[in-house]
């Protein structure tokens, strides 16, 4: 069973603190991906990654960066976490290739509550 | 740029009537299209996908979907609701680029009453 796994289900931080998201899938995927999720705004891309050591930015990458050394693992990082930034975080895996239709497998989430 | 809207950010039924969710696209080219399900406090899960192989695709849990290109549509439906399916649903598009980014809906909470 093709698996997605993320470090914490839920999570809650102070105003200023660095905070790490772990995401590891072990479907060998290629392609990572971190959303936020936000009611009535659906999914919006962070960040996302095609191979190891690669990154873009996606629709809303300001406050964040990322991490991806091993194919299995991409981590998101919130340099210094600020109230709005309370919020649900998806990460996601897709195949490389064509054939996959982009089609990606999500992890349960990662419920961030900063104070 | 290709884009998805999804009318109705809540739809409410009645357990045994028939569901209906509402996605539209925009896409220069011949898109990949799919609709996930997300349960209380879980990730998303494919409900189904459409490749081109066929206008109608059928996925899990009784849902359907009803690829119609002159009205740029992607329709959700189920002929019964079951309380189960109280849920959010969301309608993505794929960019057909080197980036295999999904572009995703708003959303469309359903409500199941009994």
């Amino acid at each position: 069973d093709v698996k997605v796994t993320q470090s914490s289900r839920y999570l809650v931080k102070r105003t200023g603190e660095k905070v790490f998201l772990e995401c590891v899938q072990d479907m060998d995927h290629e392609n990572m991906f971190w959303y936020r999720q936000d009611p009535g705004l659906g999914l919006r891309l962070i960040y996302f990654s095609y191979d190891v050591k690669m990154k873009e930015k996606g629709d809303i990458p300001e406050g964040y960066s990322v991490s991806r050394e091993k194919k299995e693992r991409f981590s998101l990082i919130l340099e210094s976490a600020s109230t709005n930034q309370t919020s649900m975080y998806l990460c996601a895996s897709s195949p490389a290739g064509t054939g996959s239709y982009n089609e990606q497998f999500f992890g349960p989430g990662t419920r961030l509550t900063v104070l | 740029a290709q884009s998805v809207t999804q009318l109705g950010s809540h739809v409410s039924v009645s357990e045994g009537a028939l569901v209906l969710l509402r996605c539209n696209y925009s896409s220069s080219v011949p898109p990949y299209l799919f609709w996930y399900v997300q349960y209380p406090n879980q990730g998303l899960q494919l409900l189904l996908k459409y490749t081109s192989a066929a206008t109608l695709v059928k996925g899990i849990n009784g849902f359907e979907a009803e690829f119609k290109k002159s009205e740029t549509s992607f329709h959700l439906t189920k002929p019964s609701a079951h309380m189960s399916d109280a849920a959010e649903y969301f309608c993505a598009v794929s960019v057909k680029d080197s980036s295999y980014k999904l572009i995703f809906g708003s959303g469309t909470r359903l409500l199941v009453r009994p």
